[in-house]
């Protein structure tokens, strides 16, 4: 299958702080990209699907201005996490698909940890 | 989308064919039953798909009922390497989302 990547594999940070999360695609073009939060123990919740050169849509409850999504490119995409907080700690992964294709192709997700 | 229904846990002894169930009484004729697994820590990986007949593909088969309510993942012999948590999700075509439920966690047992 396609692979995805994400940059970095684990963060940890101050409280207040911004964190970049990167998602690339390494061998297609994704036209859709997919970020979903996961904490300990609990199942995947996604929380915005973007599509390259238009603003992302977010689920309800997730906030927009903290969860900055970027999708400029066939192949990348990031989510930012601004003034981040002890409570925005979780596993962060996103997914990648290619056109009208219908399958997502997920990154290694990355492990946020704000202290 | 339907709903999913998954036991939370299973064991299965390494070697032997485990049997995922999956219960989606309220599937729609243009829904697909897809699943999906996540070994601890990583992201989830696609295993396979159908939507009315069995389907089968190098990883695992798919089995679904007539009245397409249920499914079972087959992995026919199973590894230590398929300990993961294991996704049954029903999609109605076009719709890109995927809504992960809890899943079930399958240990294979040595």
């Amino acid at each position: 299958g396609a692979v995805v990547s994400q940059h970095p594999s684990r963060v940890i940070c101050k409280s207040g702080t911004s964190v970049k999360i990167e998602c690339r695609s390494l061998d297609f073009q994704a036209t859709t990209m997919f970020w979903y939060r996961q904490f300990p123990k609990k199942s995947l919740m996604l929380m915005a699907t973007s599509n390259e050169g238009s603003k992302a849509t977010y689920e309800q409850g997730v906030e927009k201005d903290k969860f900055l999504i970027n999708h400029a490119s066939l192949t990348l995409s990031t989510l930012t996490v601004t003034s981040a907080h002890p409570e925005d700690s979780s596993f962060y992964i996103c997914s990648a698909k290619a056109g009208a294709d219908f399958e997502q192709f997920f990154g290694p997700g990355t492990r946020l940890t704000v202290l | 989308d339907a709903k999913t229904t998954q036991p939370p846990s299973m064991d299965c002894a390494e070697g032997r064919a485990a049997n995922l169930p999956c219960n989606h009484s309220t599937i729609s004729g243009n829904e697909y039953v897809y699943w999906y697994r996540q070994i601890h820590s990583q992201g989830p990986q696609y295993i396979i798909h159908g939507l009315k007949n069995n389907e089968t593909n190098e990883m695992a088969s798919l089995i679904i009922t007539e009245d397409r309510k249920s499914s079972t993942l087959i992995l026919p012999h199973a590894t230590l390497r398929d300990t993961a948590v294991y996704y049954c999700i029903v999609r109605g075509f076009g719709n890109e989302k995927l809504t992960f439920g809890t899943g079930t966690r399958l240990t294979i047992i040595p």
